[in-house]
C-alpha cells in the first residue's frame, strides 16, 4: 500500500454515460498526477496539479475529460459521454515537490479500471 | 508521446539468473526513474538516478545512466519469482517548467521457478 487511494477499483459503464473517479493522495504531497494506461503500454500522462492549480493538461485529453483538485487535497477525474476508446486503467499518483528540486518519486494508487460497453 | 523506450519488450529467465533491461530516451533529463508494476496494480518506484550520476545500487538492483547516449539500464541480480512484473523507465525533461514524468512501454519480465 503506497498511501494513495483510488475509488472505485473497477467501473463498468455504457457508452454515453458520465463517470467520475476519485483519488486521495498522500496527505502532505503537493503534486497530483493522472495517467491513463492501456494493456501492454506504459502510463500516458493526462494532467497534473500543484496544490489546487491544474498546471498542465495533455493535448491528447479531449474536452470530455475534466479534473479538479479542490483545496489541494483529493482529486476527481470526470469523463463525460464515455466512448469505448476510453476503456483503460486510470492511475493517480502523488509526490512531494520541494522548491528548487526537480521531480522526486511518484507514489501510485492501484488505479481504476474503466470498461465502456 | 512517450519519451522512453524499453528494450527488450519481454524477457523470460530462470530463477537465480540476472535480468537486464535497457531504456533509451530522447531529450535532456534531470533524472531517470525505474518503476515496477505487478499485473493489474499501480506502479511502485524502484530507484531514481540523477543526470549527474552514472551508477546507483539498491539491494539487488543496479541502474546505470549514460547521458551521452541517452540511455539507462536496470539490472536485477539473482532474480526471484516475485520479480515477475513489468518494468518501466520514466524521465522528466530538463526544461524548467516540465515536471511530469513520461513512461516507456515497459519490459515484461517473467521469472521461471
Amino acid at each position: 500500500d503506497t498511501g494513495v487511494s483510488q475509488d472505485p477499483r473497477h467501473k463498468i459503464t455504457k457508452r454515453g454515460q458520465n463517470v467520475t473517479f476519485r483519488c486521495d493522495p498522500i496527505s502532505e504531497h503537493n503534486r497530483l498526477y493522472w495517467y491513463r494506461q492501456t494493456l501492454g503500454q506504459g502510463p500516458e500522462f493526462l494532467t497534473y496539479f500543484q496544490n489546487e492549480a491544474q498546471l498542465e493538461k495533455s493535448r491528447l485529453l479531449s474536452d470530455r475529460f475534466s479534473a479538479e483538485r479542490p483545496k489541494g487535497s483529493f482529486s476527481t477525474l470526470e469523463i463525460q459521454r464515455t466512448e469505448q476508446g476510453d476503456s483503460a486503467m486510470y492511475l493517480c499518483a502523488s509526490s512531494l515537490a520541494r522548491t528548487g528540486r526537480t521531480n522526486e518519486k511518484l507514489f501510485f494508487g492501484s488505479g481504476t479500471q474503466l470498461s465502456v460497453l | 508521446s512517450q519519451q522512453g523506450e524499453e528494450d527488450p519488450q519481454a524477457l523470460s529467465i530462470q530463477e537465480g539468473e540476472n535480468a537486464t533491461m535497457n531504456c533509451s530516451y530522447k531529450t535532456s533529463i534531470n533524472n531517470l526513474q525505474w518503476y515496477r508494476q505487478n499485473s493489474g496494480r499501480g506502479l511502485v518506484h524502484l530507484i531514481l538516478i540523477r543526470s549527474n550520476e552514472r551508477e546507483k545500487h539498491s539491494g539487488r538492483l543496479r541502474v546505470t545512466l549514460d547521458t551521452s547516449k541517452k540511455s539507462s539500464s536496470l539490472l536485477i541480480t539473482a532474480s526471484r519469482a516475485a520479480d515477475t512484473a513489468s518494468y518501466f523507465c520514466a524521465t522528466d525533461r530538463s526544461s524548467s517548467n516540465d515536471y511530469k514524468l513520461s513512461f516507456g512501454a515497459g519490459t515484461t519480465v517473467t521469472v521461471r521457478a
